[in-house]
């Protein structure tokens, strides 16, 4: 396990379709994240998990988002009813934290999933 | 006004020079700074990070932090065509407890074009 992989890498969808994303972080890393980055800007965060349990949603995650780490190893993310302004690269990335210490924040991103909504 | 400010450019500089990047942050309870290379469709890269005030350096970059200022740079010396890419900058907050989760804000990434 070299890195962080994502599935698909590209996804194309009609409207009104649901679709989901899987994550696989690196193997020791505790803490996963999702981002969301459209062209011309910056990712965005949208949540993120420490081991299994989901810690933080942005506002940005609407009730037709959920993520889930079920066993703090691979995560998904589903879009349900997939609306055109969902279309964007899905960004999955993981950290570790040393025991009792501080995370730093340094992130390692997979390779994201291209989301095309039609 | 947004929490991390960078000039979204076109930057464009000749092989062999100097690159500046420069950021902004607005939240002065930031405690980790990071610039992040992305090619166009691809993930962001982490190439520096830096936590205290100052220069940091590595190989050609050489990332300062100026936290009165709130302002975070990136050299890059002895520019490459391979160096073309966006560079986003990020910035990892901690909460009123002084934890930090990792969780990064990003610019909107500057794009630096290194012509022959």
């Amino acid at each position: 396990d070299t890195g962080v992989s994502q599935d698909p890498r590209h996804k194309i969808t009609k409207r009104g379709q649901n679709v989901t994303f899987r994550c696989d972080p690196i193997s020791e890393h505790n803490r996963l994240y999702w981002y969301r980055q459209t062209l011309g800007q910056g990712p965005e965060f949208l949540t993120y998990f420490q081991n299994e349990a989901q810690l933080e949603k942005s506002r940005l995650l609407s009730d037709r988002f959920s993520a889930e780490r079920p066993k703090g190893s691979f995560s998904t993310l589903e879009i349900q009813r997939t609306e055109q302004g969902d279309s964007a690269m899905y960004l999955c990335a993981s950290s570790s934290t040393p025991t009792g210490g501080w995370n730093t924040g340094e992130l390692f991103f997979g390779e994201g999933s291209r989301l095309t909504v039609l | 006004q947004k929490e991390v400010e960078q000039n979204s450019g076109p930057l464009s500089v000749p092989e062999g020079a100097i690159a500046s990047l420069n950021c902004t942050y607005s939240d002065r309870g930031s405690q980790s700074f990071f610039w992040y290379r992305q090619y166009s469709g691809k993930s962001p890269e982490l190439i520096m990070s830096i936590y205290s005030n100052g220069d940091k350096e590595d190989g050609r970059f050489t990332a300062q932090l100026n936290k009165a200022s709130q302002y975070v740079s990136l050299l890059i010396r002895d520019s490459q065509p391979s160096d073309s890419a966006t560079y986003l900058c990020a910035v990892n907050k901690v909460d009123a407890g002084g934890t930090s989760y990792g969780k990064l804000t990003f610019g909107q990434g500057t794009i630096l074009t290194v012509h022959p």
